[in-house]
């Protein structure tokens, strides 16, 4: 069945430092594919999105690749900051279907 | 974005007492809203989607007895967790979108501890 394999935290990066948080999947045919954040206390928020293979997803700094030869959507920022620490989920889901299946969720913690 | 809330954010209870947590949309009508649980370092798993004025639907293996879900408003969705035993002890996120919107908004999650 479909899943999302993510990098097992934490990670404990110094500011500035560049990030890479590793994601494959496991689907037949392409899904969307989402990176989701979530910062302490607050609820899930849409990092990035792509929606068809070599498209790249990007925001607040934030790169995603949708590579459909590796199976892969690796999150990464060139220089953290530590408002960046937060917990990070990558999800892919079909089309308008209701379910995302997602990742287990990356801690990040940036330090000054 | 918009905002979902969850109340409360954390419960403890005893074994066998009923729990409801509260998931709403504070600036959107949400026709549709999830249930996620996630246990410590696995992933969120849906656990039900309902729609505003009708019967929730459950994934398989969860058990709608166990977990009642009602979504009375276009701005509430709630969860009861019935006779909870200490294997419920998880995260429990809910979801919501408005009709044809491709986004989810998520609530913060609650987390329950049943003792």
């Amino acid at each position: 069945g479909d899943s999302v394999t993510q990098m097992e935290g934490p990670v404990t990066l110094s500011e500035e430092a560049f990030l890479t948080i590793n994601c494959t999947y496991t689907a037949t045919g392409y899904p969307s594919l989402f990176w989701y954040v979530q910062y302490p206390g607050e609820g899930l928020q849409l990092l990035l999105k792509a929606t068809k293979a070599d498209d790249k997803g990007s925001n607040k700094g934030f790169e995603a690749t949708y590579r459909k030869e590796t199976t892969s959507f690796h999150l990464e920022k060139g220089s953290v900051q530590v408002s960046d620490s937060a917990v990070y989920f990558c999800a892919l889901r079909w089309g308008g279907a209701n379910n995302l299946f997602f990742g287990t969720g990356t801690r990040l913690t940036v330090i000054p | 974005g918009a905002v979902v809330s969850q109340h409360p954010s954390w419960v403890i209870c005893k074994s066998g007492t009923s729990v409801k947590i509260e998931c709403r949309s504070l600036d959107f009508q949400a026709t549709t809203m999830f249930w996620y649980r996630q246990f410590p370092k696995q992933s969120l798993m849906l656990m039900a989607t309902s729609n505003e004025g009708s019967k929730a639907t459950y994934e398989q293996g969860v058990e709608k007895d166990k977990f009642l879900i009602n979504h009375a408003s276009l701005t509430l969705s709630t969860l009861t967790v019935t006779s909870a035993h200490p294997e419920d002890s998880s995260f429990y996120i809910c979801s919501a979108r408005t009709l044809g919107a491709g986004e989810l908004f998520f609530g913060e999650g609650s987390r329950l501890t049943v003792l």
